[in-house]
């Protein structure tokens, strides 16, 4: 299995411009994470689904950020309109969800508001 | 609020030296789970220890928990310059569902 795939790695936007990042599980997990990890701030949960449906947005900073799963296999998350404090790596985890709840992490997509 | 706290923040040892790590949480768990970052990398799993153990071992890691004090340790033996990296500790509370809460990491710096 290739694990948890995110695209784009790197994202350098304007202050204003929408962003969307992507994420595909691994095959067969039926829980997805997102986090948004910074220096201050450490690594914070902002959603999570499970079996497609948003289970947990309370993480979800402001009305700004949204979050999709449309199918089992691709969620994104989009920050529109994006602002230089939400500049941060995000990282799409998922599991079985069947406990123990062992999680995978993507490589995380570095971002970038100017 | 982070529900696990990492202790160090930062640790920096001896190739051939040991390292612990403590975690200490708030809440009651099911399990305990222990991750590694590398630079510029996402988290890795390395071991979990369910509520009911009190020391587990893979290779060169032993993780202890202590529910009484509501506190888990990570001991690596023999580090290598390759354990470079920040570690983490990660709680699911007993009501999390598939939620874990991870603390604020260790940085531990091995010198070769």
């Amino acid at each position: 299995d290739a694990g948890v795939i995110q695209s784009p790695r790197h994202e350098v936007t304007e202050m204003g411009q929408e962003v969307t990042l992507r994420c595909k599980p691994i095959s067969g997990h039926n829980s997805l994470f997102w986090y948004r990890q910074t220096m201050m701030r450490g690594l914070e949960l902002l959603i999570y689904f499970n079996n497609n449906v948003p289970i947990d947005d309370s993480g979800m900073p402001e009305d700004r950020f949204s979050a999709k799963m449309p199918n089992a296999s691709f969620s994104t998350l989009k920050i529109q309109p994006s602002e230089p404090r939400d500049s941060a790596v995000y990282f799409c985890a998922s599991s079985l969800g069947t406990g123990p709840y062992e999680q995978y992490f993507g490589p995380g997509t570095r971002l970038t508001v100017t | 609020s982070q529900q696990g706290e990492e202790d160090p923040q930062a640790l920096s040892i001896q190739e051939g030296e040991n390292a612990t790590m403590n975690c200490s949480y708030k809440t009651s768990i099911n399990n305990l789970q222990w991750y590694r970052q590398n630079s510029g990398r996402g988290l890795v799993h390395l071991i979990l220890i369910r509520s009911n153990e009190r020391e587990k071992h893979s290779g060169r890691l032993r993780v202890t928990l202590d529910t009484s004090k509501k506190s888990s340790s990570l001991l690596i033996t023999a580090s290598r310059a390759a354990d470079t990296a920040s570690y983490f500790c990660a709680t699911d509370g007993s009501n999390a569902g598939n939620m874990l809460t991870f603390g604020g990491g260790t940085r531990l710096m091995v010198k070769p």
